[in-house]
């Protein structure tokens, strides 16, 4: 298995906190990504990170924010969570000749 | 902007069974990768096999296997032998050249092997 780890796995926290979530990895692969899975969605893009301090919005970033201060890990960031952020959040990974991307073991996260 | 439909929300399939799962997508890209993955209970995202879109050979992994049809746009996964650890939901998944890109997923099939 790839080896990435997310932390926290689960968090419970109430409207207008701040809450980071961390991923790190241990394959020093280039690209990092956050997505989030809600039903009925499947899994939307957040932000995503093609280098150190190298970062992009995806589709879903309103009230997101990433940093990538080192190949290892990627935050994401909810700078006053809300209702609406309650999902799982999965970080992946990729830098293979494959492009396939290795997923973590997923954060659920409930905003109260 | 890439989309991946998956019409199926729910199937099942006996024991032992072949079960095929559709996904189509729309892109005016040439080349490309398409993906399966598989997420069980346990939630963990597992690649089940990929395809290139310039390769004309369908990609084949043990009992799973993919009817790739590039003008249709069509991308099905075919389970064989169908197992009760096939029991997941599945993921269709885009990812646009040059590589290493954000995948787009369809919203998933959630598949369950009856014994």
């Amino acid at each position: 298995d790839a080896g990435i780890t997310q932390s926290p796995r689960h968090k419970v926290t109430e409207t207008g906190t701040p809450v980071t979530l961390r991923c790190h990895q241990t394959e020093n692969h280039r690209y990092m990504y956050w997505y989030r899975q809600d039903p009925g969605h499947g899994l939307r893009l957040i932000h995503y990170s093609y280098g150190v301090k190298d970062t992009d919005k995806g589709e879903v970033s309103d009230g997101y924010s990433v940093s990538r201060s080192k190949t290892e890990d990627f935050l994401l960031t909810l700078e006053s969570a809300t209702s609406s952020q309650t999902s799982v959040y999965f970080c992946a990974i990729s830098g293979g000749a494959g492009n396939e991307q290795f997923f973590g073991p997923g954060t659920r996260l409930t905003v109260l | 902007a890439q989309t991946v439909t998956q019409s199926q929300p729910e199937m099942s399939v006996q024991e032992a069974e072949t079960v095929t799962l559709s996904c189509t997508y729309d892109t005016s890209e040439s080349n490309y990768y398409l993906f399966w993955y598989k997420q069980p209970p346990s939630r963990q995202m597992i690649l089940v096999i990929r395809q290139e879109a310039y390769k004309q050979q369908n990609a084949t992994e043990n009992r799973f296997s993919v009817n790739f049809q590039k003008a249709a746009k069509s991308f099905s996964l075919k389970i064989s032998d169908s197992q009760l650890g096939d029991t997941a939901m599945y993921f269709c998944a885009f990812m646009t050249p040059p590589g290493n890109t954000p995948l787009v997923f369809g919203k998933g099939t959630r598949l369950s092997v009856i014994a």
